[in-house]
C-alpha cells in the first residue's frame, strides 16, 4: 500500500537533547512538508523540501533541522535549540507539477513530549 | 505569511441538521483553496482543491464554495451523521506552499 509513515508515534525528549522524527513515503511525490500543530493553532509549516538535497525554511524553522538525502525520505531533528519542542507533528508530501501543488497526503503524526 | 480563518472555532449539530463553516483567506496572490478533514487519530483527508472563482464542489453530502474576489470559501454537509465528527481544516495555496486555518472542530450529537 502507498502511503506516509511516521515514526515514532510518541517521542520523549530530556533537556538539552537532539531527538530525530522519521518520515517515509512510498508514493514517489517529490515534495515534503514538515508541520507543526499546537492546541488552538492550524499547522504551521516548519520545512519543506521540492526534491532531493534541497529544502527551504517555513515559518517556523528555528530550532529545527532537516535533510532530504533521499526522495522518500525527509526526518526532523528537533535540536535542543527549539525552547518548547512539546508539539504533534505532521509530515506531508505531494506530487510536485511544476509549479501547480497537488493535494498533499499526511502520515500519522508523532507526539513530542518534553520530560 | 497569509492569513487564513476559520469559524466557528468548534461547532456541535444534532445528526440530521445540516450546518455550514467558514473560511476566509487573502484574495491577492491566489492559487488554490484546499479542504481536509481530520478525524481523530488520523491523517488529515483531503475533500477538495479549488482555484476558480465560483467554482462549487460535491463529496456525496459534503459541499464547498469557493469566491476568491472577496476571499472565503464555505463548507456545507447535509444531514450530518456521527462520522462526520472531525477537525475541517482549510488551507490556502501560495506559490510553494499551504497556509492552514485553525480549523472548525465539529461535533455530531446523535
Amino acid at each position: 500500500d502507498g502511503g506516509i509513515t511516521q515514526s515514532p508515534k510518541y517521542l520523549f525528549r530530556k533537556e538539552g537533547q537532539n531527538v530525530t522524527l522519521s518520515c517515509e513515503q512510498n508514493l514517489n511525490h517529490d515534495a515534503m512538508y514538515w508541520y507543526r500543530q499546537d492546541p488552538g493553532q492550524g499547522l504551521r509549516l516548519i520545512y519543506y523540501s521540492q526534491i532531493v538535497n534541497d529544502f527551504q525554511k517555513g515559518d517556523i524553522a528555528e530550532g529545527y533541522s532537516v535533510s532530504r538525502e533521499k526522495k522518500e525520505s525527509f526526518p526532523l531533528t528537533v535540536t535542543s535549540a527549539q525552547k518548547n519542542p512539546t508539539a504533534f507533528y505532521l509530515c506531508a508530501s505531494t506530487l510536485w507539477a511544476g509549479g501547480k501543488q497537488e493535494t498533499q497526503y499526511f502520515g500519522p503524526g508523532t507526539r513530542l513530549l518534553v520530560l | 505569511i497569509l492569513n487564513v480563518e476559520q469559524s466557528p472555532q468548534s461547532l456541535h449539530v444534532q445528526e440530521g441538521d445540516s450546518t455550514n463553516f467558514t473560511c476566509s483567506f487573502p484574495s491577492s496572490n491566489f492559487y488554490a483553496l484546499h479542504w481536509y478533514r481530520w478525524e481523530t487519530a488520523k491523517s488529515p483527508e483531503a475533500l477538495f482543491v479549488m482555484t476558480l472563482n465560483g467554482d462549487e464542489k460535491k463529496k456525496g453530502r459534503i459541499s464547498a464554495t469557493l469566491n476568491t474576489k472577496e476571499g472565503y470559501s464555505y463548507l456545507y454537509i447535509k444531514g450530518s451523521q456521527p462520522e462526520d465528527s472531525a477537525t475541517y481544516l482549510c488551507a490556502s495555496q501560495g506559490a510553494q506552499k499551504l497556509v492552514f486555518g485553525q480549523g472548525t472542530r465539529l461535533t455530531i450529537n446523535p
